[in-house]
């Protein structure tokens, strides 16, 4: 069962395009983590939230950590194929990371 | 500044064999982290080390799975006797804490294929 629900699995959109990916929970988390994976490498950090209702804003991506500590989403503006890619959300609990299963986008230009 | 590294990055081997996979992690991060991945999926949690020790070996999938870590710094995940079901990308990560975050860096995995 995973801690971590990721939505949605795939997106297809066209440049220019808003999308948000989301990242819901039942479970409380001390911090939440996005990360960008591209084919054959590891995933990289975006960000880290940590306070109830804190908003990042990491240039085109803006992420939100909801206000009981329990869920996330990233909103990316005006998207761009070199922000294609797996992203995925992880849930820091007592040293221990919960991955999402992640959303693949795809930006076609 | 230096990364996580792994190696071998590719490893194919039959099946019933065993392998070794290293992770050398970022220099004076004392947590390190081992994931498996199927092909595009999320990451699935196998062990955690905090120096030597592993507090957290849940994950480990079975008995043919083992872990160890020397001098805080290197480790070895070993696969013994292995099935095609553990083919998948093995990535490791290091960790330091920062004000109560904790940052999280992946090597480039390894990816293995039993046949």
């Amino acid at each position: 069962t995973q801690l971590l629900e990721q939505s949605p699995q795939f997106l297809s959109i066209q440049e220019g395009e808003n999308l948000t990916v989301y990242c819901n929970s039942s479970s409380v988390f001390s911090s939440l983590q996005w990360y960008r994976q591209e084919p054959g490498e590891g995933p990289v950090l975006l960000v880290t939230v940590v306070t109830g209702g804190e908003v990042k804003k990491l240039k085109r991506l803006t992420f939100q950590f909801g206000d009981a500590r329990k869920d996330s989403s990233l909103h990316i503006t005006a998207a761009q194929p070199g922000d294609t890619g797996l992203y995925l959300c992880a849930g820091v609990k007592l040293n221990k990371f919960y991955f999402g299963s992640g959303t693949k986008l795809n930006v076609k230009p | 500044g230096a990364g996580v590294s792994q190696s071998p990055s590719n490893k194919v081997t039959e099946k019933g064999k065993d392998v070794e996979l290293r992770c050398d992690p970022i220099s004076g991060h004392t947590a390190l982290y081992w994931y498996r991945q199927s092909l595009g999926q999320g990451l699935e949690f196998l062990i955690y080390f905090q120096g030597n020790s592993a507090p957290d070996k849940s994950g480990l999938p079975s008995d043919r799975f083992s872990a160890e870590r020397t001098g805080g710094s290197v480790s070895t995940l070993t696969i013994q006797r292995t099935q095609q079901e553990d083919s998948a990308v093995y990535l490791c990560a290091s960790s330091f804490t920062s004000g109560g975050r904790y940052e999280q860096y992946f090597g480039p995995g390894t990816r293995l294929t039993v046949t």
